[in-house]
C-alpha cells in the first residue's frame, strides 16, 4: 500500500513565479492536511481539505496561497508570486477519517531565489 | 490558542545514558503524538497517546501522557547513536465537526555521542 506521495520533492522558483505542490493521499484516505516547516522550526498547520471542500484554512496566509482537492486527482497547494520567505518544506498528510492518525508524505522543499 | 512547548530544544547525550524530553501543552487535548524526523526527511510516527496515564514503549523509547498536568514525556533509555534525530510532539484537538489539525512543538534535536 503506497504511502502519501508528494511531488516534486524539490522545487526552485524565482521571486514572482508560481509554485504548485501536489499531494496524493494514501489509498482510501479522503482527508488531506498541508503543513509548512520553516528551517529549524516545527510544522505549522496550513489547511485541511476533503474531496472538493476546504474544511479549515485557518493557517493559510490570506494572500497568494490557495489549496484544492478535486474530485479526481491530487490535492494541490498553489503559491502565487513567491517571495524568499516562502522557502520552506511543505508536508502533506492524509487520514482515513475524522480524528484519525495522520500519515505524512516525504515533503516538497521549496527554494525561492 | 493551543500552544505546545518542548524542552530541551537541544540535547547532547552520551551513548548508554538515559534522558527525558518534555512536552507541555496549554489546553485540553484529545490525543498526543510523538514523531521522529531525520535531517531532510519526513516525519516518522513513533507513538499515539489517547488517554490519561497512557504509556507506550518501543525499543529504547517510552512515551507517557498526563492529561491533568497537560504533559507528555519521551524517555530514552541507554541511548545509541541511531537515535540521533529531531523529536516532535504534536497535539490534536477536536474542533466540532472537523478532524483535528495538529499543533506541533518546537522540536528537540537529540545528538547521541560515543
Amino acid at each position: 500500500n503506497a504511502g502519501v506521495m508528494q511531488n516534486p520533492r524539490h522545487l526552485v522558483r524565482r521571486r514572482g513565479q508560481e509554485a504548485r505542490l501536489r499531494c496524493s493521499p494514501m489509498k482510501g484516505h479522503s482527508h488531506v492536511y498541508w503543513y509548512r516547516q520553516l528551517p529549524e522550526e516545527g510544522l505549522k498547520f496550513m489547511v485541511y481539505l476533503q474531496k472538493e471542500n476546504i474544511i479549515d484554512e485557518s493557517g493559510m496566509p490570506k494572500e497568494r496561497f490557495s489549496a484544492e482537492f478535486p474530485k479526481e486527482g491530487p490535492s494541490i497547494l498553489r503559491i502565487q508570486q513567491v517571495v524568499r520567505g516562502d522557502s520552506a518544506a511543505y508536508f502533506c498528510a492524509s487520514s482515513p477519517g475524522l480524528a484519525s492518525e495522520q500519515y505524512f508524505g516525504p515533503g516538497t522543499r521549496l527554494t525561492v531565489t | 490558542e493551543l500552544k505546545v512547548e518542548q524542552n530541551p530544544l537541544f540535547l547532547s547525550m552520551q551513548e548508554g545514558k538515559n534522558y527525558t524530553i518534555y512536552c507541555n501543552y496549554s489546553t485540553t487535548s484529545d490525543r498526543l503524538y510523538w514523531y521522529r524526523q531525520d535531517p531532510g526527511k519526513s516525519l516518522e510516527s513513533l507513538f499515539v497517546l489517547l488517554s490519561n496515564g497512557a504509556v507506550k514503549q518501543e525499543g529504547r523509547l517510552m512515551a507517557s501522557l498526563d492529561t491533568k498536568a497537560r504533559l507528555s514525556t519521551l524517555h530514552i533509555t541507554a541511548a545509541v547513536h541511531d537515535l540521533s534525530a529531531t523529536y516532535f510532539c504534536a497535539v490534536g484537538r477536536e474542533n466540532t465537526g472537523t478532524a483535528s489539525k495538529l499543533t506541533f512543538g518546537t522540536g528537540t534535536r537529540l545528538q547521541v555521542t560515543l
